[in-house]
């Protein structure tokens, strides 16, 4: 099983809106990061969030992170055409791996 | 420019055949990684590097091979052994492990097998 799993699976707004996206896990982390990937191609880093840290920002991005509830949210400002990807959460292996453990991801799509 | 090359972007192969995918990196990174993604869900790992001259099996290792004989170069064989290999493939490096580093990703190798 995954370590994290992003809610929902799809999200389509319009151009202006926010999007917000989910991501729960299950075991102690002491980082979670959210990755973008465009259709076709290699994810790319948005952010990393410490366990200590409850909030991060990041242009028009903002992480949170309740390490009580397990849960990180992605929230993205004002959203652009150029926003539609697939968004993933990743937190370190849950097997020890020195690796990240990826989610199934959610797909926005934003409308002009 | 920095970053991490995969060749090529497609890949055809008859079942039965091996082949083998390509992934540089010029980042001078030590950790390097290659994950499995299928439509729809999230990526799979399959072998990860830590330095040169050692890997580490990952999720999904069965009827894969690596090698890291350069620090600079993580390739991936797709054997025949390997079940069902139609996938894209995404090749992917960090400065350090643990997974606490952001990890930096090639374009992807989309292998489609017949």
């Amino acid at each position: 099983s995954q370590q994290g799993e992003e809610d929902p699976q799809a999200l389509s707004i319009q151009e202006g809106e926010n999007a917000t996206m989910n991501c729960s896990y299950k075991t102690s982390i002491n980082n979670l990061q959210w990755y973008r990937q465009n259709s076709g191609r290699g994810l790319v880093h948005l952010i990393l969030i410490r366990s200590n840290e409850r909030e991060k920002h990041s242009g028009r991005l903002r992480v949170t992170l309740d390490t009580s509830k397990k849960s990180s949210s992605l929230l993205i400002t004002a959203s652009r055409a150029a926003d539609t990807a697939s968004y993933f959460c990743a937190t370190p292996h849950y097997s020890g791996y020195s690796t990240l453990t990826f989610g199934k991801g959610t797909m926005l799509l934003v409308s002009p | 420019d920095g970053g991490i090359t995969q060749s090529p972007k497609y890949l055809f192969r008859k079942e039965g055949q091996n082949v083998t995918l390509s992934c540089e990196q010029n980042l001078n990174h030590d950790a390097m990684y290659w994950y499995r993604q299928d439509p729809g869900q999230g990526l799979r790992l399959i072998y990860y590097s830590q330095i040169v001259n050692d890997f580490q099996k990952g999720d999904i290792a069965e009827g894969y091979s690596v090698s890291r004989e350069k620090k600079e170069s993580f390739p991936l064989t797709v054997t025949s052994a390997q079940k069902n290999p139609t996938a894209f493939y995404l090749c992917a490096s960090s400065s350090g492990t643990g997974g606490y580093y952001e990890q930096y990703f090639g374009p992807g190798t989309r292998l489609t097998v017949t």
